[in-house]
C-alpha cells in the first residue's frame, strides 16, 4: 500500500528564517505530487504542483519555492519566512491526473 | 471553474444515515464530483468520487442526480468518528494536465451519541 509522510507535524519559526519542509511518498512511482496551504478557517490553496522529476509547476507566486530532487520526494522551501507565510501545509500525491489525491497529516507553521 | 454549495453545518445521530447535499449546478461534462473530509489537525481524506453514475465504497455511496447539477454523499451508520468537516469538489484541471481540487468551506457533520 501507498503512504505518504510528512515532517515536522509542527514547527514555530522566526520572521525572516528559512524554510524546508519535506514529504515522501512510499509504494509508488512517479507520482503526482502537491503542496497546498490550508489558511486558519478557510479552504486550501495549491501551490505547487509535480509531474516529475525535476518539474515543478506554480500555482501562485509567493515566498516559496518547491524541489523534487527524487522521484518520490517534494520540499517545499523559502529563504526568508514572512508573518503571511503561517498556515497548515498539506502535501499530498495521485496516481495520475485522474486519480485522486492522497493528503500527507500536514504541517503547521507559526511564525512569529 | 465549476463552484459548489454545501450547507454549512449539520448533525446526525450515530448509527443513522448521514446525507450530505452538494449543488453544482456549473458542472462541466468531464469534471468529477469528488468528496473529501477533514477531521481538525488532519489532512483531508479521500472519500469517494464520480462522474454520472451513483458510486459505493467501503466508506460511503455517493448519488449523483441524472443532471449532474447536485449531488449527496451517504454515510450509511455514522459512527462518532465520522465528525468532520465535508468537502464536495469538483476536479478543476490545471494548464500542464495536473488536477488542482478547490476547497470550499465545506459542511461541518457532527455525530451525536
Amino acid at each position: 500500500s501507498q503512504t505518504i509522510h510528512q515532517w515536522p507535524a509542527t514547527l514555530v519559526q522566526p520572521v525572516g528564517s528559512p524554510l524546508s519542509l519535506e514529504c515522501t511518498v512510499e509504494g509508488t512511482s512517479n507520482p503526482n505530487l502537491y503542496w497546498y496551504r490550508q489558511a486558519a478557517g478557510r479552504g486550501l490553496q495549491l501551490l505547487f504542483y509535480s509531474v516529475g522529476i525535476g518539474q515543478i509547476s506554480s500555482e501562485v507566486p509567493q515566498n516559496l519555492s518547491a524541489s523534487r530532487p527524487q522521484d518520490r520526494q517534494f520540499i517545499l522551501s523559502s529563504k526568508k519566512l514572512l508573518l503571511s507565510d503561517s498556515g497548515f501545509y498539506l502535501c499530498a500525491w495521485a496516481w495520475t491526473v485522474d486519480q485522486p489525491q492522497h493528503f500527507g497529516d500536514g504541517t503547521r507553521l507559526s511564525i512569529l | 471553474d465549476a463552484k459548489t454549495t454545501q450547507p454549512p453545518s449539520m448533525d446526525c445521530a450515530e448509527g443513522r444515515a448521514a446525507n450530505l447535499p452538494c449543488n453544482h449546478s456549473t458542472i462541466s461534462g468531464n469534471e468529477y464530483v469528488y468528496w473529501y473530509r477533514q477531521i481538525h489537525s488532519q489532512g483531508p481524506q479521500y472519500i469517494i468520487h464520480g462522474l454520472k453514475n451513483n458510486e459505493t465504497n467501503e466508506m460511503a455511496s455517493l448519488i449523483i442526480t441524472e443532471d449532474r447539477k447536485s449531488s449527496t454523499l451517504i454515510l450509511p451508520h455514522a459512527t462518532l468518528r465520522d465528525t468532520a468537516v465535508y468537502y464536495c469538489i469538483v476536479r478543476v484541471a490545471t494548464l500542464q494536465g495536473a488536477q488542482k481540487l478547490v476547497f470550499g468551506q465545506g459542511t461541518r457533520l457532527t455525530i451525536n451519541p
